[in-house]
C-alpha cells in the first residue's frame, strides 16, 4: 500500500490554465505538506497543514491555494499557470508538525508549462 | 540564501567502500538533523536522523555525524553497495518551527561494482 500517493505523476500544461495536484495519505498523519523541487534541485517547503488548517505558508504566489478536505488529503490549486511554476512538487505527511517528526514524502509531480 | 550546503553535487565510489557525505549550516538553531535518499522518479524516503544533543547516531551500515561547533553534518555508509546509488539529501529544522525542513541541494552517489 502507496504511504503517499499523488495524481498526477505527470502533467503538462499551456501557460495561464488552472491545474490541481492531489495528494492523499493513509498513514493517519496529522499533518501535511507541499514542497517544489526547481530546476536548481533545491526542495524548498511551500505549505503544511495540521489537522486541516494552515500552519506554514512560505513565500508563495496567491496563484497556489492548497485545500485540505479533511486530514489524510492535502490538494494544491494553481491558477494562471507561469513558465516559473514548472517544477516537481512533492506532497509529505508527518504523525504531527513536532520538529522531530520524520516527513514521508509522495512520489512527486513533475509539472510542465508551455 | 542558503542555509543548508552540500557542496559536493556528485561523488563516485568503489563497492566495499566507505561513502562520507557532507553538509554544512549556517543557523545555529536547527536542533534536528536528518539524511533523506532519493532515486529518480521517486519521493525523498527518510534514512537517518540526529537530534543536537547526540554526535553520532548508528543504523546498520549508515551513521550520521554532527559536529555542533564546526556546524557540519555528515553520513557514512560502510560497506557501499550498488544499490545505495541515490542522490542524498541532508534536511534540517529548527525547534518550534512546526515541520519547516530545510534542505540541501543534494548529492549524487555512485557506487561501482
Amino acid at each position: 500500500d502507496t504511504a503517499v500517493s499523488q495524481t498526477p505523476k505527470y502533467l503538462v500544461t499551456q501557460m495561464g490554465n488552472d491545474k490541481s495536484i492531489k495528494c492523499e495519505q493513509n498513514l493517519g498523519h496529522d499533518t501535511m505538506y507541499w514542497y517544489k523541487q526547481d530546476s536548481k534541485k533545491f526542495l524548498k517547503i511551500m505549505f503544511s497543514y495540521n489537522n486541516k488548517e494552515l500552519i506554514i505558508n512560505e513565500t508563495v504566489p496567491n496563484r497556489f491555494s492548497p485545500k485540505s478536505p479533511d486530514k489524510a488529503h492535502l490538494n494544491l490549486h494553481i491558477n494562471s499557470l507561469e513558465l516559473g511554476d514548472s517544477a516537481v512538487y512533492f506532497c509529505a505527511s508527518s504523525q504531527n508538525a513536532l520538529g522531530g517528526d520524520t516527513q514521508y514524502f509522495g512520489p512527486g509531480t513533475r509539472l510542465t508549462v508551455l | 540564501d542558503q542555509q543548508v550546503k552540500q557542496n559536493s553535487p556528485s561523488l563516485s565510489v568503489q563497492e566495499g567502500r566507505i561513502s562520507i557525505l557532507n553538509c554544512d549550516y549556517t543557523n545555529s538553531m536547527f536542533d534536528y538533523f536528518l539524511w533523506y535518499k532519493k532515486y529518480p522518479a521517486e519521493g525523498p524516503t527518510f534514512l537517518i536522523s540526529i537530534s543536537s544533543i547526540k554526535d553520532k547516531n548508528e543504523d546498520g551500515r549508515f551513521t550520521v555525524f554532527l559536529n555542533k561547533s564546526a556546524k557540519h553534518l555528515s553520513l557514512h555508509i560502510v560497506p557501499s553497495q550498488p544499490g545505495d546509488s541515490a542522490v542524498y539529501f541532508c534536511a534540517m529544522i529548527q525547534g518550534g518551527s512546526q515541520g519547516n525542513l530545510i534542505f540541501g541541494k543534494g548529492t549524487k552517489l555512485s557506487v561501482k561494482p
